[in-house]
């Protein structure tokens, strides 16, 4: 199985400023990364798919980069309301895996 | 729009055998992979299962396969998943989503089983 470790677990930032979370892959996963944002009782919803494609409706403050094991989220300039817990998904190979996720608070 | 509406969860002990439904509606069911997530209290993501557009192949991770099946019933436009042998640490929010990780990636607003004697 391929795993998947993000880091850090939890980072506090200010409102403003610019912040990247990281995962990477046990192995190599081409492209086939996907980021979600999970707000406090809610479903995820999808932000990053294919690595670095913005899904519709996304600000554009998010983006993402990386292939084969390395993968970043970037938010550009951090708003109240990113605060949340990040995942990442691989769907290269099954089992598909999550990281453990990011939990992002504001300073 | 798009929507996907879980249903049949709630209490039951272990052991015991629940059916979950996802109710699909705004777009073509048919052509879409379904899948299955769950989120035990507090903790992380897990993928639970995935099933192919016209239901002729289904996937799931070694922590359920044996005990739980995928189905999807195009012309009702629902999917399903049979849980069977429940355990404790089957314990969690369960959500449906359709095409997970691609640009057509969309979830439920999920729905909670809880097993315990």
């Amino acid at each position: 199985d391929i795993q998947m470790t993000q880091s850090p677990s939890f980072l506090s930032a200010s409102v403003g400023d610019r912040v990247t979370l990281s995962c990477k892959a046990s192995q190599n996963i081409n492209k086939y990364l996907a980021w979600y944002q999970q707000k406090l009782g809610e479903a995820p919803k999808l932000l990053i798919y294919n690595a670095n494609s913005l899904q519709t409706g996304i600000p554009s403050r998010f983006s993402g980069s990386g292939s084969g094991t390395d993968f970043t989220l970037t938010i550009s300039s951090l708003q109240p309301e990113d605060v949340a817990t990040y995942f990442c998904l691989q769907h290269n190979s099954w089992p598909l895996t999550f990281g453990s996720g990011t939990k992002l608070e504001i300073k | 729009e798009v929507q996907l509406v879980e249903s049949g969860g709630g209490l039951v002990q272990p052991g015991s055998p629940l059916k979950l439904s996802c109710a699909a509606s705004g777009f073509t069911f048919s052509s879409n992979w379904l899948n299955w997530i769950r989120q035990a209290p507090g903790k992380g993501l897990e993928w639970v299962a995935s099933i192919n557009p016209d239901g002729s192949s289904t996937y799931y991770p070694d922590t359920v396969k044996g005990r739980f099946v995928v189905s999807k019933d195009n012309a009702k436009n629902t999917g399903y998943l049979q849980m069977n042998n429940l355990r404790s640490e089957d314990t969690a929010m369960y959500y449906c989503a359709r095409t997970l990780g691609g640009s057509r990636d969309y979830w439920g607003q999920g729905v909670m089983v809880t097993v315990s004697s």
